[in-house]
């Protein structure tokens, strides 16, 4: 069964430093994955998906991800923090065995501090 | 952004009574999903769908069931509410996977409180 674990709670850095949160997945399958992001008191929006056409996958908002299968890893990075980027993500996987469902980690809340 | 509206966005309700909640879609998606949001737990899946009439559940459907009798709407009921169903629910929305990875589109969320 699939499963994604987010190994970071929380995550603080400051304005102008590297983003790094990270994501491990466990698939039985060729996985699906994304990255979502949740701003305070509002919806999810997507980040990026992987669609196995390139491991490394681009974003909005300047964000990256990278998918290693022989780690099992989808993290997200960003070179440069900024204030607009608190918020909680999330990562997830698609669970392509055929029932139509998605995964969800538990999240990881991001800080940026001036 | 994806049209979907979630009915009612607030509801303060008392335990025992029946609160239903309306997700309706203007995309004309196959799929769609009941999430509930609660700390340290992420999303988890309710219930969802996969056409009109056709749905099954999700992790934490007990105490929760959904009907879909129109391809837009996608309603949530608690057919009796208890406190432990205060949580802020989410609908979701995804195309049909015959071309390839698709991603889900969210709602506003309806935050429910059950005193």
């Amino acid at each position: 069964a699939q499963s994604v674990t987010q190994l970071d709670s929380h995550v603080s850095v400051s304005e102008g430093t590297p983003v790094l949160l990270r994501c491990n997945y466990s698939s039985s399958y060729s996985p699906s994955l994304f990255w979502y992001v949740q701003h305070p008191n509002k919806g999810l929006q997507l980040l990026l998906k992987y669609t196995s056409a390139a491991t490394l996958v681009k974003g909005i908002n300047g964000f990256e991800a990278e998918f290693k299968k022989s780690e099992t890893s989808f993290h997200l990075t960003k070179p440069s923090a900024h204030m607009s980027d608190a918020a909680e993500y999330f990562c997830v996987v698609s669970d392509d065995s055929g029932t139509y469902k998605y995964i969800f980690g538990t999240g990881t809340r991001l800080k940026v501090l001036a | 952004d994806a049209g979907i509206t979630q009915s009612p966005r607030h509801k303060v309700t008392e335990t025992g009574t029946p609160v239903t909640l309306r997700c309706h879609q203007t995309e004309n998606h196959r799929y769609m999903y009941w999430y509930r949001q609660d700390p340290g737990h992420g999303l988890r899946l309710i219930h969802y769908s996969y056409g009109v009439k056709d749905t099954d559940k999700g992790e934490v459907s007990d105490g929760y069931s959904v009907s879909r009798s129109k391809t837009e709407d996608f309603l949530l009921t608690l057919e009796s509410a208890t406190s432990s169903q205060t949580s802020v629910y989410f609908c979701a929305i995804s195309e049909s996977r015959t071309s390839g990875v698709n991603e889900q589109f969210f709602g506003p969320g309806t935050r429910l409180t059950v005193l």
